[in-house]
């Protein structure tokens, strides 16, 4: 059983570029978190989607970024316009459902840089 | 007030030594609740759950205190590859809130 994949691992963007970072959860995993980490600093929750349904996104930035988890395909977090703060790790975790004990699981992270 | 609030240390502690880490959680309602470690730019990796009653794996024991909204982790005989920055987690209200992570290094 795969784990939790990300892709790419590292991406470099030019300021106004867009960044587009993939997530592929778990199988059998229906519930995508990302999260973004700056450095030296802790995980900041951005949103938390199901199939085809963002359930909660006060973590994300109301302008330039967006995300979606469509019935087929991986879920893609979107930053447009990319400027040099956005510079940080992105993790993607999944779980199987929430509540109960239920543990999320975390891909490698994609390291985006802005030049 | 912060979800969940952990010292963000650092500890630094010799070889073999006993370190204890605690967190505190604001939400009475919160479901579950585990212990990640992270390792410098990698992914957070889960530690352990921590169930009610107390759980202990190897040389690591978590509690949980529901009452005083307190979970703490206990690590015996530290080993040098048990630095790391340690997170607490807490889930609640269908989602997952993070500690900002305690730091340990282990001397020789």
């Amino acid at each position: 059983n795969a784990g939790v994949m990300q892709n790419p691992r590292h991406l470099v963007r030019r300021r106004g570029q867009e960044a587009r970072l993939r997530c592929s959860p778990m199988k059998g995993h229906s519930h995508v978190y990302w999260y973004r980490q700056l450095p030296e600093e802790g995980l900041k929750f951005m949103v938390y989607l199901q199939k085809e349904n963002i359930i909660d996104e006060s973590g994300m930035p109301k302008e330039r970024f967006s995300a979606e988890f469509p019935k087929e395909g991986p879920s893609i977090l979107r930053i447009q316009q990319v400027v040099r703060g956005d510079s940080a790790a992105y993790f993607c975790a999944s779980s199987p459902r929430v509540g109960g004990l239920y543990e999320q699981y975390f891909g490698p992270g994609t390291r985006l840089t802005v030049t | 007030r912060k979800e969940v609030e952990q010292d963000p240390g650092p500890f630094n502690v010799p070889e073999g030594a006993t370190v204890a880490f605690n967190c505190t959680y604001s939400n009475s309602a919160s479901q579950s609740f585990f212990w990640y470690r992270q390792d410098c730019r990698k992914e957070p990796k889960l530690l352990m759950s921590v169930y009610s009653s107390g759980n202990e794996d190897g040389r690591f024991t978590a509690q949980l205190n529901r009452a005083s909204q307190y979970i703490s982790l206990l690590i015996r005989d530290s080993k040098l590859s048990d630095s790391a920055t340690y997170l607490c987690v807490v889930n609640a209200r269908n989602q997952f809130y993070f500690g900002t992570g305690t730091s340990l290094t282990v001397i020789p």
